[in-house]
């Protein structure tokens, strides 16, 4: 049974950090990965999605890379603003059309 | 676009009510998704539709738990009767084709309260 593992639970930092929030997973046969953002109350958006044959997706200040054989992805974030205070989850896609949560990582990004 | 709709927003109710949760998907996804939320657990799918069409409901956690897709462009997540640790946060999330490939478009969720 895949699990998915996210470190650390909760990040707090000072404005204009770099800072890299790690997501594992038990099974490395996995279809995609995929990193979300959720705000407080709010649904969760998808800030980047990697396909298994790829290694990293970049979407502005943010970098995700993956490494499958290892059961790793980080999700780099440069220039930390307060904007980007929010939970972040990884979900892994197997062969089926299910994603799997980890349990999120909570960043407060202060001025 | 709109974005997934969800309704209601926030539901209380007292156990052994009937509840309904109800989800309109992006026009034109084929993919339809109903997770659970909760400080314990996480966020769990429960169920999911291709082309209104329940395709897994293994995650659904028991048989007071069901849900429907009559068209392509309404969801109902029925709780009968709800029990107290029912209490979460209900999401309906929709993608376009196969669900491996597109990402997953969230609503903003049902926060629902069992007393």
């Amino acid at each position: 049974k895949q699990e998915v593992t996210q470190i650390p639970a909760a990040l707090s930092v000072p404005e204009g950090e770099n800072l890299v929030l790690n997501c594992s997973f038990t099974d490395s046969a996995i279809y995609n990965l995929q990193w979300f953002r959720q705000d407080p109350g709010k649904g969760l958006t998808s800030l980047l999605l990697i396909q298994s044959s790829q290694r990293e997706q970049t979407s502005g200040r943010l970098n995700a890379s993956l490494d499958k054989s290892s059961g790793r992805s980080t999700l780099y974030i440069a220039a930390s603003q307060p904007g980007d205070s929010a939970t972040y989850l990884c979900a892994v896609g197997d062969n089926t059309d299910k994603l799997i949560f980890g349990t999120g990582t909570r960043l407060q990004v202060f001025p | 676009d709109a974005g997934v709709i969800q309704s209601p927003r926030h539901e209380v109710t007292e156990m052994g009510q009937e509840v309904t949760l109800r989800c309109k998907p992006i026009s034109g996804h084929d993919y339809l998704f109903w997770y659970r939320q909760t400080m314990m657990r996480g966020l769990e799918l429960l169920i999911y539709f291709n082309n209104n069409v329940p395709i897994d409901d293994s995650g659904m956690p028991e048989d007071r738990f069901s849900a429907k897709m009559p068209n392509a462009s309404f969801s109902t997540l029925k709780i009968q009767p709800s029990e107290p640790r029912d209490s979460a946060v209900y999401f309906c999330a929709s993608s376009l084709f196969r669900g491996l490939t597109d990402t997953q478009y969230f609503g903003p969720g049902t926060r629902l309260t069992v007393l």
